[in-house]
């Protein structure tokens, strides 16, 4: 693994069904996060994790919940996904140094019917 | 809460200049992020500003005035490459607040 990587590719989920989207770093990163993006509306930040053992919310996290057991590893769930769940998921990862700069995964398509 | 606004398209001949304005209000302030996306891919970073003052890094320059809310970033020598959205993003207590993007279309 070289970077940040996202799983699935794209999703075809029918609504009602939990859903979990994968992310996963190789560069030790201690903060994580999650962002969906929506034309028109930019990247908006879903829940992040300053370092393993912590999350936070973002501006939009009704609908998912996220995990951080360890360095790597920042799952996001949709519990019963819904329509307005439909967009572009990415997964970005910082080390905070020497500023924020953060790297994002490919990203996932996800589509909820 | 946070407000971040940027125009959404511009649209520019290979060879020449463009300006993308990005004017933000936010509750903290910690630098100003420029990210390149093109399409169907992940954002990249460009360039990031916290003091006053303009940062240039090859044909890409961007500028930021923290007293006016104001940053633009500065696109140069165009090429066909360069068609993509630019983000405009706002570091408050490390985490981003972005804009929606400008969609940038170069023009043989």
């Amino acid at each position: 693994i070289a970077g940040i990587t996202q799983a699935p590719t794209s999703q075809i989920l029918a609504a009602g069904r939990r859903m979990t989207l994968r992310c996963t770093q190789d560069m030790r990163h201690n903060a994580m996060y999650w962002y969906r993006q929506d034309l028109g509306l930019g990247l908006r930040l879903i829940h992040y994790s300053n370092t393993a053992g912590t999350t936070g919310k973002g501006e939009v996290p009704d609908g998912y919940s996220v995990s951080r057991a360890n360095t790597d590893d920042f799952p996001l769930t949709l519990a019963s996904a819904v329509p307005s769940q439909t967009s572009v998921y990415f997964c970005a990862s910082s080390d905070g140094s020497p500023h924020n700069e953060q790297f994002f995964g490919p990203g996932t398509r996800l589509t909820v019917l | 809460g946070q407000n971040i606004d940027q125009p959404t398209e511009m649209t520019a001949t290979e060879g020449a200049i463009v300006q993308i304005n990005c004017t933000y209000q936010t509750s903290g302030f910690n630098g100003l992020f420029w990210y390149q996306q093109h399409a169907g891919e992940a954002p990249t970073f460009l360039s990031y500003n916290v003091l006053d003052g303009l940062e240039e890094k090859g044909r890409f320059s961007s500028f930021l005035s923290r007293s006016k809310g104001y940053s633009y970033l500065l696109l140069k020598e165009l090429q066909m490459k360069d068609s993509a959205s630019y983000l405009c993003a706002v570091d408050d207590d490390y985490k981003l607040s972005f804009g929606a993007g400008t969609t940038v279309t170069v023009r043989a």
